[in-house]
């Protein structure tokens, strides 16, 4: 099945710095990568998705690049502020499937 | 639209205990799931289903019974529960599962359930 690993674990920055979060999967037929945030007691939201024949996709702050011969895929914020502070979840789906599985999650934290 | 609706919110269970936990759309989506949270784990994937009528197992079924007799409800069903199903509880639905076009998850609140 499909294995995502996701790093850091744990990611701290000052306001208005950049934060990127990494994950590799392991399906090469993997054709769909959401992110998700969730907030503290929250439930988890769709920020931002890539499908396979993309490349990059920016919204605002927001970004994410996908390089498939590698099989990895991040997820950029620019200017961060203390309201992205969350847990991240980076997903691939299973095969051709769009069924995501999930990374453990990055815990980012934004100091003012 | 009330979108993905689970109960209860929270629960607490002895071992051996049975339960059920509901989640119902109303957003007229083929495709529902149920995902368990725990600390460090991510969102693990229990069962899921592509239309009524139609369940499939995920990452951890062990455990769990799922049904689909309508679109709109999905309930998730332990059967004797254990200390190891102490976890935060989530169902999500989504567009056009049978086309396996799901995109986006929409998520419940999520449902607490501690096991004693």
């Amino acid at each position: 099945g499909e294995n995502v690993e996701q790093h850091p674990s744990t990611l701290s920055v000052q306001e208005g710095d950049s934060a990127v979060i990494k994950c590799t999967y392991s399906d090469s037929a993997s054709n769909y990568f959401p992110w998700y945030k969730q907030e503290l007691g929250k439930r988890p939201q769709l920020i931002i998705d890539i499908r396979s024949n993309v490349g990059e996709k920016k919204d605002q702050r927001i970004a994410v690049t996908l390089n498939k011969t590698a099989k990895h895929f991040s997820l950029h914020i620019t200017e961060t502020q203390p309201e992205d502070s969350a847990v991240y979840f980076c997903a691939a789906s299973i095969g051709g499937s769009y069924i995501p599985t999930f990374g453990r999650g990055t815990s980012l934290i934004v100091h003012p | 639209n009330a979108g993905v609706t689970q109960t209860p919110k929270f629960q607490v269970l002895k071992t051996g205990q049975s339960m059920t936990l509901q989640c119902a759309q109303d957003m007229n989506h083929e495709y529902m799931s149920w995902y368990r949270q725990d600390p460090g784990m991510g969102l693990r994937l229990i069962h899921y289903s592509v239309g009524a009528g139609i369940t499939d197992q995920g990452e951890v079924p062990n455990g769990y019974n799922v049904s689909r007799s309508t679109t709109e409800d999905f309930p998730l069903r332990l059967l004797s529960a254990a200390p190891s199903q102490t976890s935060v509880y989530f169902c999500a639905s989504s567009p056009r599962g049978q086309t396996l076009n799901t995109g986006e998850l929409f998520f419940g609140e999520g449902s607490r359930l501690t096991v004693l």
